[in-house]
């Protein structure tokens, strides 16, 4: 039981270059989020998804795309990278009997120059 | 949408003594706070959270408060260790929304 589970840990990209951000849960959750997180902001949501086949903007969505896979694969999509864009981007999901609590995954750092 | 701000954004504090982080919302139908550590490095891990049909709840060391007529909810860590030096957020959950909004933030450091 792994959890949740982000790829890359860490990339390194130009700005204008694309990426994908991968996550993956096995916990049955249906409910699965992406934040970013940036000295003193917190953890501001970009996307979320309440079940499989639905997605919803959060707070800073601009310049992100999401795509809810199956149930267990979220994933966010960076089309044209901005250096306002580094940061650390931490997936999480939340279902099942601890309905509201949500886990995250170990984060990935993201550089754009 | 709901608003939640953190304060302190750091506080240090000596080895056994006891530390207060407080956070206000706005938003009345919020019904869920959690409280999040975050070591350095790490992700974030619930460390105890708090329904708004209960004034407050304690977990050995630490144990948080709600006040739904002021809107404000506080974590108490008693007793502080040096493993509790770290990154605390509050969040709040607006009922019948599935999201969280998160604090800003509290670092804080314990002196040994």
């Amino acid at each position: 039981n792994a959890g949740v589970t982000q790829t890359p840990k860490f990339q390194v990209l130009k700005t204008g270059q694309s990426m994908t951000l991968q996550c993956a849960q096995d916990m049955n959750h249906n409910s699965m989020y992406w934040y970013r997180q940036d000295p003193g902001m917190g953890l501001r949501l970009i996307y979320y998804s309440a079940s499989e086949g639905t997605t919803d903007k959060g707070e800073v969505p601009n310049g992100y795309n999401v795509s809810r896979l199956n149930k267990r694969e979220f994933s966010l999509r960076l089309e044209s990278a901005a250096p306002s864009q580094t940061s650390v981007y931490f997936c999480a999901s939340s279902g099942g009997t601890r309905l509201w609590i949500q886990y995250f995954g170990a984060g990935t750092r993201l550089s754009v120059l | 949408g709901e608003n939640v701000e953190q304060h302190p954004s750091t506080l240090s504090v000596q080895e056994g003594d006891s530390a207060v982080i407080k956070c206000t919302y706005s938003d009345s139908a919020s019904n869920y706070f959690p409280w999040y550590k975050q070591e350095l490095g790490k992700r974030p891990q619930l460390i105890i959270d708090i329904r708004s049909n209960v004034g407050e709840k304690k977990d050995q060391r630490i144990a948080v408060t709600l006040n739904k007529t002021a809107k404000h909810f506080s974590l108490h860590i008693t007793e502080t260790q040096p493993e509790d030096s770290a990154v605390y957020f509050c969040a709040a959950r607006v009922g019948g929304n599935e999201k969280l909004t998160f604090g800003t933030g509290t670092r804080l450091t314990i002196i040994p």
